[in-house]
Protein backbone atom coordinates (compact mmCIF):
# COMPACT_ATOMS: atom_id res chain seq x y z
CA UNK A 1 0.00 0.00 0.00
CA UNK A 2 1.10 3.29 -0.40
CA UNK A 3 -0.40 4.94 2.17
CA UNK A 4 0.90 6.01 5.67
CA UNK A 5 1.17 2.63 7.88
CA UNK A 6 0.34 2.64 12.21
CA UNK A 7 0.85 -0.67 14.05
CA UNK A 8 -0.76 -1.38 16.55
CA UNK A 9 -4.29 -0.24 15.27
CA UNK A 10 -5.38 -1.21 19.07
CA UNK A 11 -3.21 -1.07 22.10
CA UNK A 12 -5.02 -2.12 25.47
CA UNK A 13 -2.34 -1.54 28.55
CA UNK A 14 -2.69 -1.19 32.16
CA UNK A 15 -1.63 2.06 33.67
CA UNK A 16 2.09 2.31 34.35
CA UNK A 17 3.22 0.05 31.42
CA UNK A 18 5.51 1.17 28.51
CA UNK A 19 3.97 1.48 25.08
CA UNK A 20 5.36 2.30 21.68
CA UNK A 21 3.45 3.29 18.92
CA UNK A 22 4.68 2.72 15.13
CA UNK A 23 4.55 4.86 12.17
CA UNK A 24 5.96 4.11 8.51
CA UNK A 25 5.30 6.91 6.30
CA UNK A 26 4.74 7.41 2.66
CA UNK A 27 7.40 6.80 1.03
CA UNK A 28 9.40 9.90 -0.21
CA UNK A 29 7.90 12.41 2.97
CA UNK A 30 10.68 13.57 4.50
CA UNK A 31 7.74 15.15 7.17
CA UNK A 32 6.47 13.38 9.76
CA UNK A 33 4.05 14.40 12.54
CA UNK A 34 2.62 12.79 15.46
CA UNK A 35 -0.97 13.79 16.53
CA UNK A 36 -3.48 12.37 19.07
CA UNK A 37 -7.12 12.80 19.07
CA UNK A 38 -9.64 12.14 22.03
CA UNK A 39 -13.13 11.17 21.72
CA UNK A 40 -14.94 14.61 20.20
CA UNK A 41 -11.76 15.86 19.58
CA UNK A 42 -9.99 17.28 16.79
CA UNK A 43 -6.59 15.88 16.04
CA UNK A 44 -3.37 17.87 18.87
CA UNK A 45 -0.20 18.17 17.12
CA UNK A 46 2.06 16.40 19.40
CA UNK A 47 5.37 16.78 17.48
CA UNK A 48 7.09 17.01 14.37
CA UNK A 49 10.47 15.94 11.94
CA UNK A 50 12.26 16.85 9.24
CA UNK A 51 14.82 13.91 8.35
CA UNK A 52 15.69 12.36 11.19
CA UNK A 53 15.49 15.40 14.01
CA UNK A 54 12.76 16.78 15.80
CA UNK A 55 12.07 19.97 14.32
CA UNK A 56 9.29 20.57 16.94
CA UNK A 57 8.07 18.93 19.71
CA UNK A 58 6.49 21.78 21.86
CA UNK A 59 3.25 19.69 21.58
CA UNK A 60 4.31 17.05 23.76
CA UNK A 61 2.37 17.29 26.85
CA UNK A 62 5.05 16.06 29.18
CA UNK A 63 8.59 14.01 29.93
CA UNK A 64 6.84 10.68 29.16
CA UNK A 65 6.20 11.23 25.72
CA UNK A 66 9.42 10.93 23.53
CA UNK A 67 9.89 10.31 20.03
CA UNK A 68 12.48 8.96 17.21
CA UNK A 69 12.88 8.67 13.80
CA UNK A 70 16.45 7.54 13.58
CA UNK A 71 16.77 6.79 9.77
CA UNK A 72 14.22 9.11 8.68
CA UNK A 73 11.82 7.16 7.48
CA UNK A 74 10.05 4.68 10.18
CA UNK A 75 9.06 6.89 13.98
CA UNK A 76 8.21 5.41 17.12
CA UNK A 77 5.98 7.26 19.49
CA UNK A 78 7.14 6.01 22.92
CA UNK A 79 4.86 6.35 26.12
CA UNK A 80 6.17 6.39 29.45
CA UNK A 81 4.60 5.27 32.55
CA UNK A 82 1.22 5.43 31.03
CA UNK A 83 -1.89 7.07 32.43
CA UNK A 84 -5.47 6.71 31.90
CA UNK A 85 -5.84 10.03 30.39
CA UNK A 86 -3.16 9.06 28.08
CA UNK A 87 -6.13 7.35 26.54
CA UNK A 88 -7.05 8.40 22.57
CA UNK A 89 -6.46 7.91 19.27
CA UNK A 90 -2.57 8.60 18.55
CA UNK A 91 -2.32 9.45 14.18
CA UNK A 92 0.68 10.07 12.23
CA UNK A 93 0.86 12.23 9.57
CA UNK A 94 3.36 12.36 6.37
CA UNK A 95 3.58 14.73 3.80
CA UNK A 96 6.10 16.24 1.02
CA UNK A 97 7.10 19.92 2.29
CA UNK A 98 7.72 21.29 6.06
CA UNK A 99 5.18 24.02 5.73
CA UNK A 100 2.02 22.09 3.61
CA UNK A 101 -0.69 21.52 5.82
CA UNK A 102 -1.56 18.80 3.32
CA UNK A 103 -1.36 16.06 5.81
CA UNK A 104 -1.63 12.43 4.84
CA UNK A 105 -3.22 10.94 7.87
CA UNK A 106 -2.65 6.86 9.03
CA UNK A 107 -5.78 5.35 10.34
CA UNK A 108 -4.01 5.90 13.77
CA UNK A 109 -3.26 3.71 16.81
CA UNK A 110 -6.09 3.46 19.19
CA UNK A 111 -4.60 3.33 22.97
CA UNK A 112 -6.40 2.62 25.92
CA UNK A 113 -5.08 2.57 29.77
CA UNK A 114 -6.67 0.84 31.89
CA UNK B 1 -4.29 32.64 21.79
CA UNK B 2 -4.74 30.59 18.61
CA UNK B 3 -8.42 29.32 18.25
CA UNK B 4 -10.69 27.21 16.07
CA UNK B 5 -14.28 27.43 16.71
CA UNK B 6 -16.40 25.06 14.09
CA UNK B 7 -20.22 25.33 14.46
CA UNK B 8 -22.49 22.93 14.42
CA UNK B 9 -21.31 20.45 15.96
CA UNK B 10 -23.49 17.86 14.39
CA UNK B 11 -25.57 18.12 11.15
CA UNK B 12 -28.17 16.27 9.93
CA UNK B 13 -29.92 16.67 6.29
CA UNK B 14 -32.29 15.14 3.51
CA UNK B 15 -30.50 14.12 0.72
CA UNK B 16 -30.30 16.92 -2.04
CA UNK B 17 -30.69 19.44 0.97
CA UNK B 18 -28.01 22.11 0.35
CA UNK B 19 -26.34 23.73 3.43
CA UNK B 20 -22.91 25.15 5.32
CA UNK B 21 -20.65 24.46 7.93
CA UNK B 22 -19.01 27.30 9.76
CA UNK B 23 -15.26 27.31 11.09
CA UNK B 24 -14.55 30.73 12.88
CA UNK B 25 -10.73 31.23 13.77
CA UNK B 26 -8.63 33.20 15.43
CA UNK B 27 -4.75 33.55 14.84
CA UNK B 28 -2.15 36.26 14.94
CA UNK B 29 -1.03 34.98 10.93
CA UNK B 30 -2.74 32.84 8.88
CA UNK B 31 -0.44 30.91 6.81
CA UNK B 32 -3.17 28.78 5.65
CA UNK B 33 -6.31 27.14 6.52
CA UNK B 34 -7.27 23.87 5.95
CA UNK B 35 -10.55 21.53 5.77
CA UNK B 36 -10.26 17.76 6.12
CA UNK B 37 -12.63 14.60 5.88
CA UNK B 38 -12.62 12.45 8.58
CA UNK B 39 -14.73 8.66 8.51
CA UNK B 40 -15.23 6.63 11.77
CA UNK B 41 -12.40 4.43 12.57
CA UNK B 42 -10.57 6.57 9.82
CA UNK B 43 -7.90 9.07 9.73
CA UNK B 44 -8.35 12.45 8.24
CA UNK B 45 -8.40 13.16 4.51
CA UNK B 46 -7.34 16.28 2.87
CA UNK B 47 -10.20 18.09 0.98
CA UNK B 48 -8.96 22.12 0.70
CA UNK B 49 -5.99 24.40 1.43
CA UNK B 50 -7.15 28.16 1.48
CA UNK B 51 -4.44 30.72 2.20
CA UNK B 52 -6.37 34.37 1.41
CA UNK B 53 -9.45 36.10 1.96
CA UNK B 54 -12.09 35.93 -1.17
CA UNK B 55 -10.21 32.58 -2.12
CA UNK B 56 -12.85 29.58 -2.95
CA UNK B 57 -11.72 25.68 -3.87
CA UNK B 58 -14.57 23.42 -5.18
CA UNK B 59 -14.34 19.93 -5.38
CA UNK B 60 -17.68 17.69 -6.51
CA UNK B 61 -20.53 18.88 -3.99
CA UNK B 62 -18.30 21.09 -1.78
CA UNK B 63 -17.10 24.49 -1.78
CA UNK B 64 -14.67 25.79 0.68
CA UNK B 65 -14.66 29.53 1.45
CA UNK B 66 -12.48 32.25 3.56
CA UNK B 67 -13.20 35.32 4.96
CA UNK B 68 -10.64 37.43 7.63
CA UNK B 69 -12.73 35.87 10.42
CA UNK B 70 -13.89 32.67 9.33
CA UNK B 71 -14.65 30.21 6.83
CA UNK B 72 -17.44 28.28 5.24
CA UNK B 73 -17.75 24.61 3.97
CA UNK B 74 -20.54 24.65 1.05
CA UNK B 75 -22.48 21.15 0.42
CA UNK B 76 -24.39 21.34 -2.73
CA UNK B 77 -27.44 18.62 -2.96
CA UNK B 78 -25.49 16.47 -0.71
CA UNK B 79 -25.21 12.30 -0.91
CA UNK B 80 -25.30 9.59 2.20
CA UNK B 81 -21.86 9.35 1.20
CA UNK B 82 -21.14 12.42 2.05
CA UNK B 83 -21.93 11.43 5.91
CA UNK B 84 -18.87 11.81 7.68
CA UNK B 85 -17.15 14.72 10.66
CA UNK B 86 -15.18 17.83 8.73
CA UNK B 87 -12.63 18.95 10.26
CA UNK B 88 -11.13 22.47 9.88
CA UNK B 89 -7.24 23.48 10.72
CA UNK B 90 -5.29 26.66 10.47
CA UNK B 91 -1.49 27.46 10.32
CA UNK B 92 -0.28 30.18 11.62
CA UNK B 93 2.75 32.29 11.15
CA UNK B 94 3.78 32.36 14.94
CA UNK B 95 4.35 29.23 15.62
CA UNK B 96 7.05 27.12 14.06
CA UNK B 97 5.23 26.70 10.83
CA UNK B 98 4.33 22.80 11.15
CA UNK B 99 1.41 22.79 13.96
CA UNK B 100 -1.85 22.59 12.59
CA UNK B 101 -4.55 23.45 15.23
CA UNK B 102 -7.86 21.52 14.46
CA UNK B 103 -11.27 22.42 15.32
CA UNK B 104 -13.60 19.82 17.28
CA UNK B 105 -15.15 19.02 13.88
CA UNK B 106 -18.77 18.91 12.38
CA UNK B 107 -20.32 15.43 12.20
CA UNK B 108 -22.71 15.34 9.00
CA UNK B 109 -25.39 13.13 8.54
CA UNK B 110 -27.31 12.60 5.05
CA UNK B 111 -30.00 10.18 4.94
CA UNK B 112 -31.57 9.05 1.83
Amino acid sequence: GAGVSQTPSNKVTEKGKYVELRCDPISGHTALYWYRQSLGQGPEFLIYFQGTGAADDSGLPNDRFFAVRPEGSVSTLKIQRTERGDSAVYLCASSLGSFTGELFFGEGSRLTVL
Amino acid sequence: EDQVTQSPEALRLQEGESSSLNCSYTVSGLRGLFWYRQDPGKGPEFLFTLYSAGEEKEKERLKATLTKKESFLHITAPKPEDSATYLCAVQAFNQAGTALIFGKGTTLSVSS
